[in-house]
């Protein structure tokens, strides 16, 4: 989506390994989420920064995930010790008003 | 039990079909109410946005909010085949974060 570009497009890692997800605004827009995507599902919130405020972790599902952004710019998401049920499509998405704008996601494939 | 709650289909209409799509809800604390568009292996992007109740129409598409039923619907008159795709339901209410249905994945066909 226009403003927001994450990296990889894909991954495929094996079960146990750590994985570290790329999300970069194309603009310097304070407000960045990231969510995930199972198949099938809709998305489920995981971690939301606002400047620079402590951010909301409340939807991380277990202490395996971490986020971080640095200069108020790009974001990393990293899943340790990935696990079969962590497969899904990852999307970041910045928010302008009430308009959020995501990003094309990262397709994560535990193996 | 979900916050939000959307039929996932999948719905086949022909081309020209009204289509309706509906989510229900629990928080009565939403009041911000948006449809995103999915297409296939790309990012959801804002169709509709409508705050608390009413009815908002943007070319073929009308969004309806329901807030004393917690029911909202996005209807597509003369559906056209590039309207294919998932969608989803989200809504907010005073945290930032929005909550998002399953999503109805629609095909229309020529």
């Amino acid at each position: 989506g226009a403003g927001v570009s994450q990296s990889p497009s894909n991954k495929v890692t094996e079960k146990g390994k750590d994985v570290e997800l790329r999300c970069d605004p194309i603009s310097g827009h304070t407000a960045l989420y990231w969510y995930r995507q199972s198949l099938g599902q809709g998305l489920e919130f995981l971690i939301y920064f606002q400047g620079n405020s402590a951010p909301d972790k409340s939807g991380l599902p277990s202490d395996r995930f971490s986020a971080e952004r640095t200069g108020g710019s790009v974001s990393t998401l990293t899943i340790q010790r990935t696990q079969q049920e962590d497969s899904a499509v990852y999307l970041c998405a910045i928010q302008e008003n009430t308009e959020a704008f995501f990003g094309q996601g990262t397709r994560l494939t535990v193996v | 039990q979900k916050e939000v709650e959307q039929d996932p289909g999948p719905l086949s209409v022909p081309e020209g079909a009204i289509v309706s799509l509906n989510c229900t809800y629990s928080n009565s604390a939403f009041q911000y109410f948006m449809w995103y568009r999915q297409y296939s292996r790309k990012g959801p992007e804002l169709l509709m946005y409508t705050y608390s109740s009413g009815n908002k129409e943007d070319g073929r598409f009308t969004a309806q909010v329901d807030k004393s039923s917690k029911y909202i619907s996005l209807f597509i008159r003369d559906s056209q085949p590039s309207d294919s795709a998932t969608y989803l339901c989200a809504m907010r209410g005073s945290a930032r974060q929005l909550t998002f249905g399953s999503g109805t994945q629609l095909t229309v066909l020529p």
